[in-house]
């Protein structure tokens, strides 16, 4: 069973900190990390899909780096805004099948004035 | 392009019934997977439909079970409701053609189910 692992569990900023996150995964047999952001009462909004080791990617002030080597992501939010506040979600497929994605439990950011 | 809908989007049975959600994915996409989100759970994958089949499944007992049709639309049932089954479901749509795990799922909002 693929354990997705992620911390810290919440974080409290103020608006303007930058602050960031980790996604731990088994190194072995990766496919991919997905990591989604879930507002309260929205739907999951995909961010981003990291396939390649070194991988980095970048949406507005959000951005993630990936070491498959050593089984981590962070996920780094730059010149928080209270818009940001939401659980950050990192997934894994524990097969090659990406509909059947393994999910950390989550970190929930939130951005206070 | 419309998002994934789910119907109803609240619910609140009694133990022992049984319940039915439904899920309409994004025009052409042809893979609905159910995931089940319960207090201090990650989301737990349930099962996954696409062309009408079932292509993945979960750790979650038979009382489960889902289908698709050919537009494909999908439905998830849970027999014998029981305390326990009351979490938020949700239903994610992907073109399902990728593979290799990079294909991004789309997901609805959610059903909240409440077993009294």
């Amino acid at each position: 069973i693929l354990n997705v692992e992620q911390s810290p569990q919440s974080l409290h900023v103020q608006e303007g900190d930058s602050t960031n996150f980790t996604c731990s995964f088994p190194s072995s047999n990766f496919y991919a990390l997905h990591w989604y952001r879930w507002e309260t009462a929205k739907s999951p909004e995909a961010l981003f899909v990291m396939t390649l080791n070194g991988d980095e990617k970048k949406k507005g002030r959000i951005s993630a780096t990936l070491n498959t080597k050593e089984g981590y992501s962070y996920l780094y939010i730059k010149g928080s805004q209270p818009e940001d506040s939401a659980t950050y979600l990192c997934a894994s497929p524990d097969t090659g099948t990406a509909s059947k994605l393994t999910f950390g439990t989550g970190t929930r950011l939130q951005v206070t004035l | 392009k419309a998002g994934v809908t789910q119907t109803p989007r609240y619910l609140i049975k009694t133990r022992g019934q049984q319940v039915t959600l439904s899920c309409s994915p994004i025009s052409g996409h042809r893979s609905v997977s159910w995931y089940q989100q319960t207090p201090g759970q990650g989301l737990q994958f349930l099962f996954e439909y696409f062309s009408e089949t079932q292509r993945n499944k979960g750790n979650f007992p038979g009382r489960f079970s889902g289908r698709q049709f050919s537009n494909s639309r999908s439905e998830m049932n849970v027999s014998t409701l029981e305390l326990g089954d009351s979490a938020l479901y949700l239903c994610a749509s992907s073109g399902g053609w990728t593979s290799g795990g990079k294909e991004t799922q789309y997901f609805g909002p959610g059903t909240r189910l409440l077993v009294l």
